[in-house]
């Protein structure tokens, strides 16, 4: 099993440029997330997906939509990015409270 | 709403003494706590968890964590450290919405020295 991956690993956009994440995992479960990591401040929620074909909002969703049409994949869009995006991006499945982390993306806005 | 609080952006400990990363918390109802580490450019591995039972939890790597529901802490600990324990710990709270979500403190940097 690969666990949770992420795609792609670096990325370095323009502002206002639009770029889509990619987290997939392969333990078939219900429950995925989007978090980002801030120097300072920890892991804060963006969004997340019960299940196929629903999201909802976390901590700090503006700027940000996501997309969960198939079970295994939850992909983070950004659609105009702006510099405060400039980030380290984790996505986590879930199975009886415990959450497994993908190995980031490093996304930097100029 | 719930949260969690590290008061120690930094702890260092001399390799072979005992080490202890402090956690508190606040959530409504029975919490759900856990620890991660994080290694350099590395993701978030989880260490243990808290769920219901005995206080006093083990998890992997020789770590192990203590609930104490008064004081409402859920401190991280080890007998005795190793340089390798080197890393970023966070402490998370599970969220009060049942989607499972996590709320992560904003974490302590240990470094064991040798």
């Amino acid at each position: 099993n690969a666990g949770v991956t992420q795609t792609p690993k670096f990325r370095v956009l323009k502002t206002g440029q639009s770029m889509t994440l990619l987290c997939a995992q392969d333990m078939n479960h219900e429950y995925m997330y989007w978090y980002r990591q801030d120097p300072g401040m920890g892991l804060r929620l963006i969004h997340y997906s019960v299940g196929e074909g629903t999201t909802a909002k976390g901590e700090v969703p503006d700027g940000y939509n996501v997309s969960r049409l198939k079970k295994q994949n939850f992909l983070l869009g950004l659609e105009s990015a702006a510099p405060s995006q400039t980030s380290v991006y984790f996505c986590a499945s879930s199975y009886r409270n415990e959450q497994f982390f993908g190995p980031g993306t490093r996304l930097t806005v100029l | 709403a719930q949260s969690v609080a590290q008061p120690e952006d930094q702890v260092n400990v001399a390799e072979g003494n005992p080490l202890t990363v402090k956690c508190t918390y606040s959530v409504s109802g029975n919490p759900y706590l856990f620890w991660y580490v994080q290694y350099p450019n590395r993701g978030l591995q989880f260490l243990l968890k808290y769920i219901t039972g005995d206080n006093l939890v083990k998890g992997s790597y020789g770590f192990e964590a203590e609930f104490n529901k008064s004081q409402t802490s859920f401190h991280l600990k080890k007998p005795s450290a190793l340089v390798s324990d080197s890393a970023l710990y966070f402490c998370a709270v599970r969220g009060e919405t049942g989607a499972n979500n996590l709320f992560f403190g904003t974490g302590t940097r240990l470094t064991v020295i040798p």
